[in-house]
């Protein structure tokens, strides 16, 4: 199974918002609403920021929000602020043979 | 607040073998799933595999397959992550990570406590 393909990068000015897209296939992202997003800073573990295409864990800030268009998944972060650059990373379902797969990581950059 | 404590960094020829654990500390074990979740420098997280101990039984990735084994251990609330014929390529951080719901259905895919990451490198 091919992964998760994503924006390499984008960049945003503090206070803009960005999206990131997350393309699939009818297999993962389009068969299931069990898409998840992480935001990894350098040299940390990933944290997860978004499960099920647009929940979010209890302590996740609001400016994060995800959704799903048939085989594309995106992720919004609104208000955008010098300690969201990071890469993120999204993952979905996909099936019991290989649960899981993750895009190939956006790189973040806050000008 | 429950942490996932994996061992050490790990230098190993190629060829060899690594197992990696995972302590699980501060909180319930058995009924949820772990992931092996793997990042080479500079690159993307892989997926490798995961167990649910409640159950026993390991699903791992296709890529995967035939040299990872995961197995749990409920009397110390550990999973390990054994990666057989090692190659360079396979040098990389590794994570275990534990699934946010900790209830069926296991999907593996949302995992909310991560480990601090295991270095292994693989050089002759």
């Amino acid at each position: 199974q091919s992964a998760l393909t994503q924006p390499a990068s984008v960049s945003g000015s503090p206070g803009q918002s960005i999206t990131i897209s997350c393309t699939g296939t009818s297999s993962d992202v389009g068969a299931y609403n069990l898409v998840s997003w992480y935001q990894q800073h350098p040299g940390k573990a990933p944290k997860l920021i978004i499960y099920e295409v647009s929940k979010r864990p209890s302590g996740v800030s609001s400016r994060f929000s995800g959704s799903k268009s048939g085989n594309t998944a995106s992720l919004t972060i609104s208000g955008l602020q010098a300690a969201d650059e990071a890469d993120f990373y999204c993952c979905s379902y996909a099936g019991s043979n290989t649960p899981v797969i993750f895009g190939g990581g956006t790189k973040l950059t806050v000008l | 607040q429950v942490q996932l404590v994996q061992s050490g960094a790990e230098v190993k020829k190629p060829g060899s073998s690594v197992r990696v654990s995972c302590k699980t500390s501060g909180g319930t074990f058995s009924s949820y799933s772990f992931s092996w979740v793997r990042q080479a420098p500079g690159q993307g997280l892989e997926w490798m595999g995961g167990i649910i101990p409640i159950f026993g039984a390991a699903n791992y990735a296709q890529t995967f397959q035939g040299r990872v084994t995961i197995n749990a251990d409920d009397s110390t609330s550990t999973v390990y992550m054994e990666l057989s014929s090692l190659r360079s390529a396979d040098t990389a951080v590794y994570y275990c990570g534990r699934d946010r719901s900790g209830s069926d259905p296991y999907y593996y895919y949302d995992m909310d406590v991560w480990g601090q990451g295991t270095t292994v490198t693989v050089s002759s």
